[in-house]
């Protein structure tokens, strides 16, 4: 069982569309990560968020920390072919010691 | 830049060989981690180390072990492959303390035929 649940597991959608991404969980993080993660390659970081509420901005991305510090949100407005891949969320409790979860991943498609 | 690499991308063994995977950073972190990826799995960690020397078992060590000599190498060892461990293997690192962000190597594409 995940321990961070994404949803949805799959988006396709036409360039200038938005989409939003979820990360969810019972357990409350000290930190949460996105990623991103392109085909044949390792994930690259986008952004931490740590402080519960806190809302962060990456050009069209805009991702969201739940006040609770259980789950987190990305959003991308105007999504453009540049955006397809796979989002993976990640974070730390306060017990896991170092250790990551992470969710299962959301494969985004953004069609011309 | 962070940078993290992997000795191979991709890679073909046999059932039954043993297999290094080498993982290199350059950012004298604290923390390594090995992970595997599988379609609808997500990440799993294998094993981390959060100082030369020193390992913990992840959520699926079994079949595998690491070795830290030294800070920045940390390498992951199959030591019989089977055909259930061909996945892609994921090598990251960051530091002991602060807001936990990981930094991934480009990963190896094992195949165990």
């Amino acid at each position: 069982t995940q321990l961070l649940e994404q949803s949805p597991q799959f988006l396709s959608i036409q360039e200038g569309e938005n989409l939003t991404v979820y990360c969810n969980s019972s357990s409350v993080f000290s930190s949460l990560q996105w990623y991103r993660q392109e085909p044949g390659e390792g994930p690259v970081l986008l952004v931490t968020v740590v402080t519960g509420g806190e809302v962060k901005k990456l050009k069209r991305l805009t991702f969201q920390f739940g006040d609770a510090r259980k789950d987190s949100s990305l959003h991308i407005t105007a999504a453009q072919p540049g955006d397809t891949g796979l989002y993976l969320c990640a974070g730390t409790t306060t017990d896991s010691w170092g250790k990551f979860q992470f969710g299962a991943g959301t494969q985004v498609v953004v069609t011309p | 830049d962070v940078k993290v690499t992997q000795s191979s991308r991709y890679l073909v063994k046999r059932t039954g060989e043993k297999v290094f995977l080498e993982c290199v950073q350059d950012m004298d972190h604290e923390n390594m981690f090995w992970y595997r990826q599988d379609p609808g799995l997500g990440l799993r960690l294998i094993y981390f180390s959060y100082d030369v020397k020193m390992k913990e078992k992840g959520d699926i060590p079994e079949g595998y072990s690491v070795s830290r000599e030294k800070k920045e190498r940390f390498s992951l060892i199959l030591e019989s492959a089977s055909t259930n461990q061909t996945s892609m293997y994921l090598c990251a690192s960051s530091f002991f303390t602060g807001r936990g962000e990981q930094y991934f190597g480009p990963g190896t594409r094992l195949t165990v035929t």
